[in-house]
């Protein structure tokens, strides 16, 4: 069965930092590239970054580059988001998934955005004083 | 950033009815990729539309896509009561974003 996992969520003051985890099972994890999708609470769907098959490509909503940063460790099938510079509006329930088309060769590098055919259940993030 | 508005935000309907989603892209999007999902509380958004109009895996036909450009359409012919939830249109041409949500609840 494929499957992510992720952890690392809780609660956080406002300022601080936080390091999300996803771990895929069940598929060829290099093949495949990784988003992460946040959603407050009561709130639609938003992108918060993506990271390429091979690590080596990295992609981020706009608003949030310079404070997050996402990377990969594929001899563990894990992924991580390094999360600083925490405000109020980064609560939120944290999905890692999978993208639909796995990567060949040196698409390997850059492939990252595509449909997203599986989901975790997600960790939340609460930032909070 | 490709802004997708969806429409209506929300509406009411029975089991049996037909319904029409709208997603309308700031730019154009090419069909290939053009998305949709489903949420329903509680779990994570499930894959049901990729490329505009193709259904993933173990989507029924009562699902079905079409659209091309700048406006795209998610039709249920014939709602079924696991059917009502949150559905969400998402374009990854230039960067990645989601639309709106539109939720469809039971009349």
């Amino acid at each position: 069965e494929v499957r992510l996992l992720e952890s690392g969520g809780g609660l956080v003051q406002p300022g601080g930092s936080l390091r999300l985890s996803c771990v895929g099972s069940g598929f060829t994890f290099t093949s495949f590239a990784i988003n992460w999708v946040r959603q407050a609470p009561g709130k639609g769907l938003e992108w918060v970054a993506a990271v390429s098959g091979s690590g080596d490509g990295t992609y981020y909503a706009d608003s949030l580059k310079g404070r997050f940063t996402v990377s990969r460790d594929n001899s563990k099938n894990t992924l991580h988001l390094q999360m600083n510079s925490l405000r109020v509006e980064d609560t939120a329930l944290y999905y890692c998934a999978k993208t639909l088309r796995q990567c060949k060769g040196s698409s390997c590098s850059y492939f990252s955005l595509d449909a997203l055919d599986i989901w975790g259940q997600g960790t939340m993030v609460t930032v909070s004083s | 950033e490709i802004v997708l508005t969806q429409s209506p935000g929300a509406l009411s309907l029975s089991p049996g009815e037909r319904v029409t989603l709208s997603c309308r892209a700031s730019q154009s999007v090419p069909n290939s990729q053009l998305v949709w999902y489903q949420q329903k509380p509680g779990q994570p958004p499930r894959l049901l539309i990729y490329g505009a109009s193709t259904r993933a895996t173990g989507i029924p036909d009562r699902f079905s896509g079409s659209g091309s450009g700048t406006d795209f359409i998610l039709t249920i012919t014939r709602l079924e009561p696991e059917d009502f939830a949150m559905y969400y249109c998402q374009q990854f041409g230039r960067s990645l974003t989601f639309g709106g949500g539109t939720k469809v609840e039971i009349k």
